[in-house]
């Protein structure tokens, strides 16, 4: 196993498109997370899971954005009518264990929203 | 609710140099801290995890310190390269709850040869 993995790496949509992203953690890794990060900001949390369950949402995770993790796997993160102040970079990451693991990042996609 | 603070926000070194970048995080109960680097345009790399109960790690030129009871943790460069230009990350994860990670705005650094 690479690592965390991430695709698109790049995306650029017009605003009120739909978008979908996907992220495959580590495999044996049984937490994902994922993130949003503005130019010169650190990353933001926006959703975590543990396993197939979605146990937290950040208040920055509007009814527009949806993430989903079925069987425990892949995890995908879905914008929906996307606006301009949703351009940024999307970090997913994973870890393993009941906590205190290490957290493995991938490269994250950029969307971009013209 | 936790917030995390890097100072300085940019730092520019001539190359050899050591240095130190500064993390400071209000919530001292914390499961671990992790610094990470960042290049332009790309992910975050893991580069030290200190647990709770440790003082100290060490990876290469790395040494990162943290101190739960002031709130500080620290990262040490030795001999500074340009390569090491990239801009540095401390997250600290929580230690109730579902261990939320929370992330500084980071210190970008440039060594210049």
């Amino acid at each position: 196993d690479t690592g965390v993995s991430q695709n698109p790496r790049h995306k650029i949509t017009k605003r009120g498109q739909n978008v979908t992203f996907r992220c495959d953690p580590i495999s044996e890794h049984n937490r994902l997370y994922w993130y949003r990060q503005t130019l010169g900001q650190g990353p933001e949390f926006l959703t975590y899971f543990q396993n197939e369950a979605q146990l937290e949402k950040s208040r920055l995770l509007s009814d527009r954005f949806s993430a989903e993790r079925p069987k425990g796997s892949f995890s995908t993160l879905e914008i929906q009518r996307t606006e301009q102040g949703d351009s940024a970079m999307y970090l997913c990451a994973s870890s393993l264990g009941v906590g205190g693991g290490e957290a493995f990042f991938g490269q994250g996609t950029r969307l971009t929203v013209v | 609710k936790q917030e995390v603070t890097q100072i300085p926000a940019a730092l520019s070194v001539p190359e050899g140099e050591n240095l130190v970048l500064n993390c400071s995080f209000t919530d001292s109960a914390i499961y671990n801290l992790q610094w990470f680097r960042q290049d332009p345009g790309k992910g975050l790399t893991s580069l030290l995890l200190i647990q709770s109960s440790q003082r100290e790690q060490t990876s290469g030129r790395l040494n990162a310190s943290l101190d739960k009871s002031s709130g500080r943790s620290t990262l040490y460069i030795a001999a500074s390269q340009p390569g090491d230009s990239a801009t540095y990350l401390c997250a600290a994860r929580g230690s109730g709850g579902y261990q939320k990670v929370t992330f500084g705005t980071g210190t970008k650094l440039q060594v210049i040869p």
